[in-house]
């Protein structure tokens, strides 16, 4: 069965930075697109970034263009997400997603059809 | 970006009854690239509905998704217990970008 396992987060402060992991496992990983999208308590979910099935089409919310970096390693079937330059806003619960679509040279388009249960990133002084 | 407005924010329904949710896009979504996802406290989102109108793998048919260009319906046919949870749309058609509704609360009435 599809599983997506996240892991590294944390608390760290304004400023700092964290790496945050993926593990997939149940399908093929690298026939499929990814995404991080993150929900900040209380509050809805924001799509922050994706990366195609090679890792060669990647896009960014603008809220975390130029601070996080998205990658993947397909042989070790394993997603990440560099955060750097963290703020108070990036609080939140990030969730690793499966994507169930398509992508183009220079964009992705699906839906999510699996999810992980979400890391905590708590950004604080 | 293609903002995405949800409505109601809170429906207060009881089980059996039927569920009529809304989403409207700032501007059109194209090929429907639409999706609908539930989330239940301390849990992820499940996919629902992609496409604007095609079931997820798993999910009962008393769910139903559609509209096109810029409105999106999703439709609870008769609420079952497990039901009561928060809904969110998701537009994915954009070369800007991906976007999410601000979701749609069902309560138990």
């Amino acid at each position: 069965q599809v599983q997506l396992v996240e892991s590294g987060g944390g608390l760290v402060k304004p400023g700092g930075s964290l790496r945050l992991s993926c593990a997939a496992s149940g399908f093929t990983f690298s026939d499929y697109y990814m995404s991080w999208i993150r929900q900040a308590p209380g509050k809805g979910l924001e799509w922050v970034s994706y990366i195609s099935s090679s890792g060669r089409t990647i896009y960014y919310a603008d809220s975390v263009k130029g601070r996080f970096t998205i990658s993947r390693d397909n042989a070790k079937n394993s997603l990440y997400l560099q955060m750097n330059s963290l703020r108070a806003e990036d609080t939140a619960v990030y969730y690793c997603a499966r994507g169930l679509g398509y992508c183009s040279s220079t964009n992705c388009y699906g839906s999510f059809d699996y999810w992980g249960q979400g890391t905590l990133v708590t950004v604080s002084s | 970006e293609i903002v995405l407005t949800q409505s109601p924010g809170t429906l207060s329904l009881s089980p059996g009854e039927r569920a009529t949710l809304s989403c409207r896009a700032s501007q059109s979504v194209s090929s429907s690239y639409l999706a609908w996802y539930q989330q239940k406290p301390g849990q992820a989102p499940r996919l629902l509905i992609y496409g604007a109108s095609s079931r997820a793998t798993g999910i009962p048919d008393r769910f139903s998704g559609s509209g096109s260009g810029t409105d999106f319906t999703l439709t609870i046919s008769r609420l079952e217990p497990e039901d009561f949870a928060v809904y969110y749309c998701h537009q994915y058609g954009s070369s800007r970008g991906f976007t999410f509704g601000p979701g749609t609360k069902v309560d138990i009435k």
